[in-house]
């Protein structure tokens, strides 16, 4: 296992478009978290699956923003009528349940461009 | 107010010094903080992790938590070239299964 995989590494999209996003974790992770991160600022929370359960949700993440686990494995993030303020890393980290924030993992995220 | 400030830098220093990062918050419920790095078009990596407040050093870095003040810092000695990157506090409530959240992110850049 070579840690958290996030794809695609990048996207461009038009305004508009809809847009989905990919992460592997850690098999072993049972725990999987989104975050957002723009230019010049740190990572901001978008939302928190504990298996496949989504159990918690940012106001970060409107009703244009949906994430998924279907199997407590892989996870997709997918955006509606992307925004040009939608423009940002979105980043992926996953942990396991004994480790809790010290065994937080990030993947190396989807830089994602709204033109 | 932002809940977690951090001054973005840049810093810039010679190969050799010592390198002190600091950020302050306002809430008083953290208990948990860490220091993330962050190389360019990378994830963040975490490199310290400390619970509460007192001291934890591992090689050249050196956390420090004064919850008293709400005030963390970390520290690299023998700062090296490849200690260049964008250093990101985090801090949280819980231990597990919480959001971690961010302060900005200070750029260090270590000359040779």
């Amino acid at each position: 296992d070579t840690g958290v995989s996030q794809n695609p590494r990048h996207k461009i999209t038009k305004r508009g478009q809809n847009v989905t996003f990919r992460c592997d974790p850690i098999s072993e992770h049972n725990r999987l978290y989104w975050y957002r991160q723009t230019l010049g600022q740190g990572p901001e929370f978008l939302t928190y699956f504990q298996n496949e359960a989504q159990l918690e949700k940012s106001r970060l993440l409107s009703d244009r923003f949906s994430a998924e686990r279907p199997k407590g494995s892989f996870s997709t993030l997918e955006i509606q009528r992307t925004e040009q303020g939608d423009s940002a890393m979105y980043l992926c980290a996953s942990s396991s349940g004994s480790a809790g924030n010290y065994g937080y993992t990030f993947g190396s995220g989807t830089r994602l461009t709204v033109v | 107010q932002k809940e977690v400030e951090q001054d973005p830098g840049p810093l810039s220093v010679p190969e050799g010094a010592i390198v002190s990062l600091n950020c302050t918050y306002s809430n008083s419920a953290f208990q948990y903080f860490m220091w993330y790095r962050q190389y360019s078009r990378k994830g963040p990596e975490l490199l310290m992790y400390t619970y509460s407040s007192g001291n934890k050093e591992d090689g050249r870095f050196t956390a420090q938590v004064d919850k008293s003040s709400k005030y963390i810092s970390l520290f690299i000695r023998d700062s090296q070239p490849s200690d260049s990157a964008t250093y990101l506090c985090a801090m949280s409530i819980n231990q597990a299964g919480t959001a971690l959240i961010f302060g900005k992110g200070t750029t260090l850049s270590v000359s040779s």
